[in-house]
C-alpha cells in the first residue's frame, strides 16, 4: 500500500515550457487535491476533483488544468510554465465522508528559469 | 483566500521542554486537522477535532478544537529531536471538501 505516489520528484523547466505532474493513490479514496507550497505562504488549493469525473477550482488555478484520468489518478498540466510557477506541488487525496482527512504525496519540486 | 493564522511562525526549544503552537481565524470550522511536514517530505495528519470543546491526545500531542470554533491549540510534551518540522494546522467547515490551511509553525529543537 503506497498511498499517495507523484513523479517527478524533481523538475527544472524554461519560461513556456509544458509540462504533467502526475499523482496517483492505492487507497480508493474518491476526493483528489492539488495544492502548491510557497515559503511562509502554507499550502494553497489549484485544484480539486470531489470524485471520478469531476473537477473544481481551488484558490490559486490560474495557469493550471487537470485532469481526474480515473479514480485512481489525478494529473496537474503547466501548458507555459512561468518563473511565478517555481513552487513545491503536492497531490492529495480523501475518502468521501465528513471528516475530510487528506493524504498527502511526498511532493514535485519544480523549478522554472 | 483566506488563510489561518499560526503562531508562532517558528521555535527553537530544548529537547524534554513542552511545546504550544495556535491557530486562529476569523470565520469558524467545523473540522480542525493538524498536519506535521518533515523537510522534502508531504504533510502527514497527526489529529483530527471534531467538536468544539474537544480534546484529543496522540501520544505525546495534545490538540484542542476552541468553544468559538475560531481557534485550535497544539501541545507537545517532552519534546525529543525528531519533532522538528513545520506544524500545519487546517480548517474545514460545512460540506465543502476544501480544507485552508494555516501558515504553518516552524520547530527546532536543540539537544
Amino acid at each position: 500500500n503506497a498511498g499517495v505516489t507523484q513523479t517527478p520528484k524533481f523538475q527544472v523547466l524554461k519560461t513556456g515550457q509544458s509540462m504533467t505532474l502526475q499523482c496517483a493513490q492505492d487507497m480508493n479514496h474518491n476526493s483528489m487535491y492539488w495544492y502548491r507550497q510557497d515559503p511562509g505562504m502554507g499550502l494553497r488549493l489549484i485544484y480539486y476533483s470531489a470524485s471520478e469525473g469531476t473537477t473544481d477550482k481551488g484558490e490559486v488555478p490560474n495557469g493550471y488544468n487537470v485532469s481526474r484520468l480515473n479514480k485512481r489518478e489525478f494529473s496537474l498540466r503547466l501548458e507555459s510554465a512561468a518563473p511565478s510557477q517555481t513552487s513545491v506541488y503536492f497531490c492529495a487525496s480523501s475518502d468521501r465522508g465528513p471528516y475530510n482527512e487528506q493524504f498527502f504525496g511526498p511532493g514535485t519540486r519544480l523549478t522554472v528559469l | 483566500g483566506q488563510q489561518l493564522n499560526q503562531s508562532p511562525q517558528s521555535m527553537f526549544i530544548q529537547e524534554g521542554e513542552d511545546v504550544s503552537m495556535n491557530c486562529t481565524s476569523s470565520s469558524i470550522f467545523n473540522t480542525w486537522l493538524w498536519y506535521k511536514q518533515d523537510p522534502g517530505e508531504g504533510p502527514v495528519l497527526l489529529i483530527a477535532l471534531y467538536k468544539a470543546g474537544e480534546l484529543t491526545s496522540n501520544g505525546r500531542l495534545t490538540a484542542q478544537f476552541g468553544i468559538t470554533r475560531k481557534d485550535s491549540f497544539l501541545n507537545i510534551s517532552a519534546s525529543i529531536p525528531s519533532d522538528v518540522g513545520i506544524y500545519f494546522c487546517a480548517g474545514l467547515t460545512g460540506t465543502a471538501s476544501k480544507l485552508t490551511f494555516g501558515t504553518g509553525t516552524r520547530l527546532q529543537v536543540t539537544l
